[in-house]
């Protein structure tokens, strides 16, 4: 079981340029979640997806979008990267958020805008 | 979204000393508290998820605690380990299925 991939896992971008962060699971799980975790703060909630065709926005969504097409993927995409989005990210998905379980984490991509 | 918070935000304890964290949370819309252990380099991993008040969960020397009345929750550790030096995240799930996480407890036990 590969659980949560991630990929990239690093990535320097010029301030303007686009990219999209990959995330996928093999779990079958409907809720996926994307998180940015800044230096010395906690997780921050981008944007979720309750399953497919369904997403919507969490805390610090401005200057991200996210599309789930499949219940597999869950990309999230950064439109004219800007010095603010230098952080970690995190995709995490879950068969129900309150199954005891937990959310499975992928292993992260570090972003860094220059 | 919630505003969850941890306390402290970090702690030296040494070996064999048990220790306790705090989690609290605003009481209403409250769904789920999860709890995570979250190791340097490392992606977080779930130890607990509770939805009932006066639920109690036990993993090994860890264990919590939830009081959903009056929006907290409590981590124990027995008998700490230098292994057990991580961060320790609670996070809170609201109605609308988003999970807010508090910023965490950074554990460090000394050998």
């Amino acid at each position: 079981n590969a659980g949560v991939t991630q990929t990239p896992k690093f990535r320097i971008l010029k301030i303007g340029q686009s990219m999209t962060l990959q995330c996928t699971q093999d779990m079958n799980h409907n809720y996926m979640y994307w998180y940015r975790q800044d230096p010395g703060m906690g997780l921050k909630l981008i944007y979720y997806s309750v399953g497919a065709g369904i997403t919507d926005k969490g805390e610090v969504p401005n200057g991200y979008n996210v599309s789930r097409s499949t219940t597999e993927d869950f990309p999230l995409r950064l439109e004219l990267a800007a010095p603010s989005q230098t952080s970690v990210y995190f995709c995490a998905s879950s068969y129900s958020p309150a199954f005891q379980e937990g959310y499975t984490f992928g292993s992260g991509t570090r972003l860094t805008v220059v | 979204i919630l505003n969850v918070e941890q306390s402290p935000q970090s702690l030296h304890v040494q070996e064999g000393d048990s220790t306790n964290f705090t989690c609290s949370f605003p009481s209403s819309n409250f769904y789920a508290l999860h709890w995570y252990r979250w190791e340097t380099a490392k992606s977080p991993e779930a130890l607990f998820v509770m939805t009932l008040n006066g639920d109690e969960k036990k993993k090994g020397r860890i264990s919590a605690t939830l009081n959903t009345k009056e929006g907290y929750s409590y981590l124990y550790i027995k008998g700490s380990q230098p292994e057990d030096s991580a961060t320790y995240l609670c996070a809170c799930l609201d109605s609308g299925s988003r999970l807010t996480f508090g910023e965490g407890t950074q554990l460090t036990v000394n050998p």
